[in-house]
């Protein structure tokens, strides 16, 4: 069973500050997405990274997925609190889907 | 568009009773899922289902039953709750296996407590 480890697990940060958030694995993934969960809402999709290397930028989001595709990273400048949520990286592929661990974002105003 | 769709939104079990989760879907998904969600944790894959007829188990299916004999439904089944068993339930569906076209849809989630 593939698993996906996220860090870090808990975050708390002040309005406009950077982070970011890791999600790796010891296995090859086939696929990876990226989705942010609000509280009292199922997960939203951010974004999908397929080939090893790719960076995708979504406004202040920005996405990477590691060169042998085992990792994959969530950089967000100037956070906002609208930012604050759990996000999930996911792994996908046939028939079976692995979430990862988690982190959950605080961004205070 | 509905996408979706789970009842109830919240329930309260006591220990030994059963109830089904209600799931469906509007988008002729192949594809649709189980999952719990501990207090400030990912999500757990319980069963999942590939088409009407086929079902499979996930990570934590202890305790839970599934069928899928539409495409639209996919209900989960709790036989006889457990306090382990208090958690958020989602479901979601895709049309095919995650890629870079398919992406997960989820219901808003049930949340459960067994008392």
């Amino acid at each position: 069973t593939q698993l996906l480890e996220q860090s870090p697990q808990f975050l708390s940060i002040q309005e406009g500050e950077n982070l970011t958030v890791y999600c790796n694995s010891s296995s090859v993934f086939s696929s990876l997405q990226w989705y942010r969960q609000e509280p009292g809402e199922g997960p939203v999709l951010l974004v999908t990274v397929v080939t090893g290397g790719e960076v995708k930028k979504l406004k202040r989001l920005t996405f990477q997925f590691g060169d042998a595709r085992k990792d994959s990273s969530l950089h967000i400048t100037a956070a906002q609190p609208g930012d604050t949520g759990l996000y999930l990286c996911i792994s996908g592929g046939y028939q079976k889907v692995t979430f990862g661990t988690g982190t959950k974002l605080q961004v205070i105003p | 568009n509905a996408g979706v769709t789970q009842t109830p939104k919240f329930r309260i079990l006591k220990i030994g009773q059963s109830m089904t989760l209600q799931c469906t879907q509007d988008m002729n998904h192949n594809y649709m899922y189980w999952y719990r969600q501990d207090p400030g944790m990912g999500l757990k894959l319980i069963y999942y289902s590939v088409g009407a007829g086929i079902t499979d188990k996930g990570e934590v299916p202890n305790g839970y039953n599934v069928s899928r004999s539409t495409t639209e439904d996919f209900p989960l089944r709790l036989e006889l709750a457990a306090p382990s068993q208090t958690s958020v339930y989602f479901c979601a569906s895709s049309s095919g296996a995650l890629g870079t076209n398919e992406k997960l849809f989820f219901g808003s989630g049930t949340q459960l407590s067994v008392l």
